[in-house]
């Protein structure tokens, strides 16, 4: 089973500012089969990047993900005040199981 | 527009079983795999099982948390999954989200809003 431990646990930024976020795999993920997702308060997750890099229908440029192999990187050029959320990684595609990172909380600084 | 419905959450004894339902509307169902995913009260989200599509023999996977105690299934005429849970702990006590996959196994476009299970005596 690959282990997803993403970094850092809490990240307080202000809006505007650029966030920066860390999720590492304990082993090489398959053809960068990671997916990035959002989460609010009270609501289901959204995806948001999918095949490491690539956008979801309908989210904003201003998110972005990298990384293959072992490291992966979403980032967030600027922040709007809709994107302070908890934020998960996640390997999918080969034979089960399905792992998520255990989740950044982006907060409002 | 893509909709799905969990329901059939509330709270259970240890050792009971429950089953969930999950009704999807917006797309044609059968050419979907289907999974459930659980998150327990301020906690991560942990996948529960998935079901692929006939096309794909309609198999199943599940994580080795629940294997054994909880069976998916699927009615596509009704366009519905459903989530079986028996031998039920406490530490399955999560809010259950129905998801449908895309592309691949394991990644998940849609969520429905998810239903809470509580299990306690």
């Amino acid at each position: 089973e690959i282990v997803l431990t993403q970094s850092p646990g809490t990240l307080s930024l202000s809006p505007g500012e650029r966030a920066t976020l860390s999720c590492r795999a304990s082993q090489s993920v398959s053809s960068s089969y990671l997916a990035w997702y959002q989460q609010k308060p009270g609501q289901a997750p959204r995806l948001l990047i999918y095949g490491a890099s690539s956008r979801a229908t309908g989210i904003p440029d201003r998110f972005s993900g990298s990384g293959s192999g072992t490291d992966f990187t979403l980032t967030i050029s600027r922040l709007e005040p809709e994107d302070f959320a908890v934020y998960y990684c996640q390997q999918y595609g080969s034979s089960p199981p399905v792992t998520f990172g255990q989740g950044t909380k982006l907060e409002i600084k | 527009e893509v909709q799905l419905v969990e329901s059939g959450g509330g709270l259970v004894q240890p050792g009971r079983s429950l089953r969930l339902s999950c009704t999807a509307s917006g797309f044609t169902f059968g050419d979907y795999a289907m999974s459930w995913v659980r998150q327990a009260p301020g906690k991560g989200l942990e996948w529960v099982g998935f079901i692929r599509s006939k096309a794909y023999g309609g198999t199943t996977e599940y994580a080795a948390s629940v294997k054994g105690r909880f069976t998916i299934s699927r009615d596509d005429s009704k366009s519905i999954a459903y989530l079986q849970m028996n031998s039920l702990k406490t530490e399955d006590t999560a809010v259950y989200y129905c998801t449908r996959e895309v592309l691949l196994p394991g990644l998940f476009d849609y969520w429905g809003q998810g239903t809470l299970v509580t299990v306690s005596s």
